[in-house]
């Protein structure tokens, strides 16, 4: 069935460094693939998304890359700040019956001061 | 951004009893909505679809006489656990999307204990 990899599970940066996170779909036909930030006890709420017709697209300190052909997708966060601190969740649409979100397993990154 | 609304935020019920949960979208309409369990630290998982006007789909595993969905209406889904038992202490949170841009927007979460 449809799956979503994310790695790692914890990251942990210093404040002012980069932090990537990766994920893996099995869906080759999935066309959508958000990031989400959940702070503890709080909705996900949604940081980036990219479609599948780009490769690459960036918002300030946040991108995301696409690979289609290896199906998988990145999260890059530059100049990290203690605020970023959270846990990210990846997501691919599915392109089966419901075009339900499946996610990934989260990564929890800690940003140090 | 579209709202997606969900009540209550907390409950605590006792085994045995049951509990519904809504899910309301509050500025667009939604044919489908969809409801995740979280537990600590880990994931959400998806439990069903619900369906404006039909059947919710389940997932595999989830029971479906236990975790009861109606979505009488275009902005709202209703989560019914039924005869809770501590096992399904968790975070449900459900979520809707604005098509045509497939963005999904969650509720705020329903955190359920059960004693």
């Amino acid at each position: 069935g449809e799956n979503v990899e994310q790695h790692p599970s914890t990251l942990s940066v210093q404040e002012g460094d980069s932090a990537v996170i990766k994920c893996t779909y099995s869906d080759s036909a999935s066309n959508y693939f958000p990031w989400y930030k959940q702070e503890l006890g709080k909705r996900p709420q949604l940081i980036i998304d990219i479609r599948s017709n780009v490769g690459e697209k960036k918002d300030q300190r946040i991108a995301v890359t696409l690979n289609k052909t290896a199906k998988h997708f990145s999260l890059h966060i530059t100049e990290t700040q203690p605020e970023d601190s959270a846990v990210y969740f990846c997501a691919a649409l599915s392109s089966y019956n419901t075009d339900k979100l499946i996610f990934g397993t989260g990564t929890r990154l800690q940003v140090f001061p | 951004g579209a709202v997606v609304s969900q009540h209550p935020s907390r409950v605590i019920c006792k085994s045995g009893t049951s509990v519904k949960i809504e899910c309301r979208s509050l500025d667009f309409q939604a044919t489908t909505m969809f409801w995740y369990r979280q537990f600590p630290k880990q994931s959400l998982m998806l439990m069903a679809t619900s369906n404006e006007g039909s059947k919710a789909t389940y997932e595999q595993g989830v029971e479906k006489d236990k975790f009861l969905i109606n979505h009488a209406s275009l902005t709202l889904s209703t989560l019914t656990v039924t005869s809770a038992h501590p096992e399904d202490s968790s975070f449900y949170i459900c979520s809707a999307r604005d098509p045509p841009n497939a963005e999904a927007f969650f509720g705020q979460g329903t955190r359920l204990t059960v004693v």
